[in-house]
């Protein structure tokens, strides 16, 4: 079992709907719980970070994460077509300067 | 362009043959790491640096591998006697060491190795 699990996909999804992604993990030392966006041939960016549990918002994003059920998940709200990407979730623990990927969510918002 | 940069941005190369890749990591940034990422995973780590210390490496990091930051600015990664399932994006990332708080890695665009 991997510490980080992500659900591949692809998730296909029509313009303007609420999209929900998921991860789950097992190493209860993680504290930073992070979204990345990646998309085709180029490096992941930085969408959100959260440290510890709790919710996060930002613009379209909601980032949650429940360390009691070791289950973090991103929500993005009115997708478009240019929110199609790869999602891919990390994680680390507080004294960590590494973290630990899930394989990635393909996100497919056609018009 | 004041982001992280990565050069080539694809290789192709035959089965035993020699490769490296340079990052050049944002001007400011004293961390860089080294990730390789292979269709449909998520990125792994293979080395990072405090400027010029090699601080840690990972277990796939076969001794074929070498990474070196000489003066504390860019990096290179060198693979020797490549091997087919070497073939992966290779991607780099800096970030800042600040007192507290979350560190944001900052990635480059990746160099994709092909090899036959």
């Amino acid at each position: 079992q991997k510490e980080v699990e992500q659900d591949p996909g692809p998730l296909s999804v029509p313009e303007g709907a609420i999209v929900s992604l998921n991860c789950t993990y097992s190493n209860s030392a993680f504290q930073y719980f992070m979204w990345y966006r990646q998309y085709s041939r180029k490096g992941p960016e930085l969408l959100m970070y959260t440290y510890s549990s709790g919710n996060k918002e930002d613009g379209r994003f909601t980032a949650q994460v429940d360390k009691s059920s070791k289950y973090i998940s991103l929500f993005i709200r009115d997708s478009q077509p240019s929110d199609s990407a790869t999602y891919l979730c990390a994680m680390r623990g507080r004294g960590s300067y590494i973290p630990t990927f899930g394989r990635g969510t393909s996100l497919i918002v056609h018009p | 362009d004041t982001g992280v940069s990565q050069n080539p941005r694809h290789k192709i190369t035959k089965r035993g043959q020699n490769v490296t890749f340079r990052c050049d990591p944002i001007s400011e940034h004293n961390r860089l790491y080294w990730y390789r990422q292979t269709l449909g995973q998520g990125p792994e780590f293979l080395t990072y640096f405090q400027n010029e210390a090699q601080l840690e490496k990972s277990r796939l990091l076969s001794d074929r591998f070498s990474a070196e930051r000489p003066k504390g600015s860019f990096s290179t990664l060198e693979i020797q006697r490549t091997e087919q399932g070497d073939s992966a994006m290779y991607l780099c990332a800096s970030s800042k060491e600040t007192s507290g708080g979350y560190n944001e890695q900052f990635f480059g665009p990746g160099t994709r190795l092909t090899v036959l």
